[in-house]
């Protein structure tokens, strides 16, 4: 089993759609929580990074993880057409201990 | 610019030569990640250094490949004597010293095709 698992999609919306991309993962140490995008041919970019559970909202993205069911949540208002991407949830349990990626969610935000 | 960088952007190399993947990263950051990312999976961490030192390198294939961040320039993955299955894409990220490893920034990575 992978330590974070994450469904690849492809994930097609319209243009304003509220989008809903989720992570699972196993590993019960994990604390620290972050979402990356990534555009085509470029490197991961951070979207968001949350601390234990809880919600964290940030403009249209909002971060959400319950660890008591292992799952990790990033929620998108309003989507745009610039927010076609792969979206990679991430892990760690803190310290200097290796972050663990999810393979990637693909989304299309259609026009 | 201030954020991570590498080069070379793309790099062809045939069966059985050498590949060298630099990564310089970001000012003030000495600590420095090498993920590589194949098509339709997600990124697969490999090593963690600090100047001079390895720190973790429990995601590097155990022949082959070696990685370095010296006291002066950029981190070097070497790759020797590729083979096909080694094309991906190779990611550097960085992070300052303190707070452990995080937070990352990323590069937009090194594209290694085997011909």
């Amino acid at each position: 089993q992978k330590e974070v698992e994450q469904d690849p999609g492809p994930l097609s919306v319209p243009e304003g759609a509220i989008v809903s991309l989720n992570c699972t993962y196993s590993n019960s140490a994990f604390q620290y929580f972050m979402w990356y995008r990534q555009y085509s041919r470029k490197g991961p970019e951070l979207l968001m990074y949350t601390y234990s559970s809880g919600n964290k909202e940030d403009g249209r993205f909002t971060a959400q993880v319950d660890k008591s069911s292992k799952y990790i949540s990033l929620f998108i208002r309003d989507s745009q057409p610039s927010d076609s991407a792969t979206y990679l949830c991430a892990t760690y349990s803190g310290g200097y201990q290796k972050v663990t990626f999810g393979t990637g969610t693909k989304l299309q935000v259609i026009p | 610019n201030a954020g991570v960088m590498q080069n070379p952007r793309h790099l062809v190399r045939r069966r059985g030569q050498e590949a060298r993947l630099r990564c310089s990263p970001m000012k003030g950051h000495s600590h420095v990640y090498w993920y590589r990312q194949l098509p339709e999976e997600g990124l697969k961490f490999m090593v963690y250094l600090q100047k001079e030192n390895i720190i973790d390198e429990s995601g590097m294939p155990k022949e082959r490949f070696s990685a370095e961040f010296p006291k002066e320039g950029p981190s070097i993955l070497r790759i020797q004597q590729v083979v096909r299955g080694d094309s991906a894409a190779y990611f550097c990220a960085s992070s300052p010293s303190k707070g452990g490893v995080w937070p990352q920034h990323f590069g937009d990575g090194t594209r290694l095709s085997i011909l």
